[in-house]
């Protein structure tokens, strides 16, 4: 599949804002998601945006996307401890079936 | 309601040695999917399936095979184990192509 590009690594201190960010190159419409993964688990997923919209908010978590840029971001607000795992952002053509994921941000929340 | 489940969660086998992996859902969910995770990388899919008695290739389907001949059930084969197939295996479902559902992996290391 075309490549879904992430940072590999964020380190932030509990309680501020962590935003990890993603870029997306299929310009087919299409479906955009944030899955976490702890270390040992399976994925969870987090929330998923269609590639009309501008903006999701779930919570802490707010998605914002530019599909000018093809540039996708997810914002935890009030980091804790716990939402340290590892982010995967992944695609989806409408008519497609198969995720096609970054290689996952690292985040470190330090208290 | 265990969600997804995998059997076994580790394994390790000698090149040339045969195994399934036997994913297991009860959400009644129709589509089901393998995915191998590698070190550094992003989810890749191997096989997938649009419901009971029905499969179909992935990106990386060389070297498996699987079957869906219960809705519940989606088995990966590997025929004759190889290093390269060292991995962590992940079986998702989804009642719809939009929200996979992940189960916690099987770590299987081939020597």
């Amino acid at each position: 599949g075309e490549d879904v590009e992430q940072s590999l690594f964020l380190s932030v201190r509990e309680g501020d804002s962590s935003v990890i960010n993603c870029t997306y190159t299929d310009s087919s419409s299409t479906y955009l998601y944030w899955y976490k993964q702890e270390p040992g688990a399976g994925l969870q997923l987090l929330t998923y945006i269609f590639s009309n919209m501008d903006m999701k908010q779930d919570q802490r978590l707010t998605v914002l996307l530019n599909k000018k840029d093809k540039h996708l971001s997810l914002r935890i607000a009030d980091t804790q401890t716990g939402d340290s795992a590892i982010y995967f952002c992944a695609e989806k053509e409408v008519a497609g079936y198969a995720l096609n994921f970054g290689k996952g941000t690292s985040l470190l929340v330090t208290p | 309601n265990a969600g997804v489940t995998q059997t076994p969660k580790f394994r390790v086998l000698k090149t040339g040695q045969s195994m399934t992996l036997l994913c297991a859902q009860d959400m009644n969910h129709e589509y089901m999917y393998w995915y191998r995770q590698d070190p550094g990388m992003g989810l890749r899919l191997i096989h997938y399936s649009v419901g009971e008695g029905t499969t179909a290739k992935g990106e990386v389907p060389d070297g498996y095979n699987v079957s869906r001949l219960k809705k519940q059930n989606f088995l990966l084969g590997l025929e004759s184990a190889a290093p390269s197939q060292t991995s962590v295996y992940f079986c998702a479902s989804s009642q719809d192509v939009y929200e996979q559902y992940f189960g916690p992996g099987t770590r299987l290391t081939v020597t």
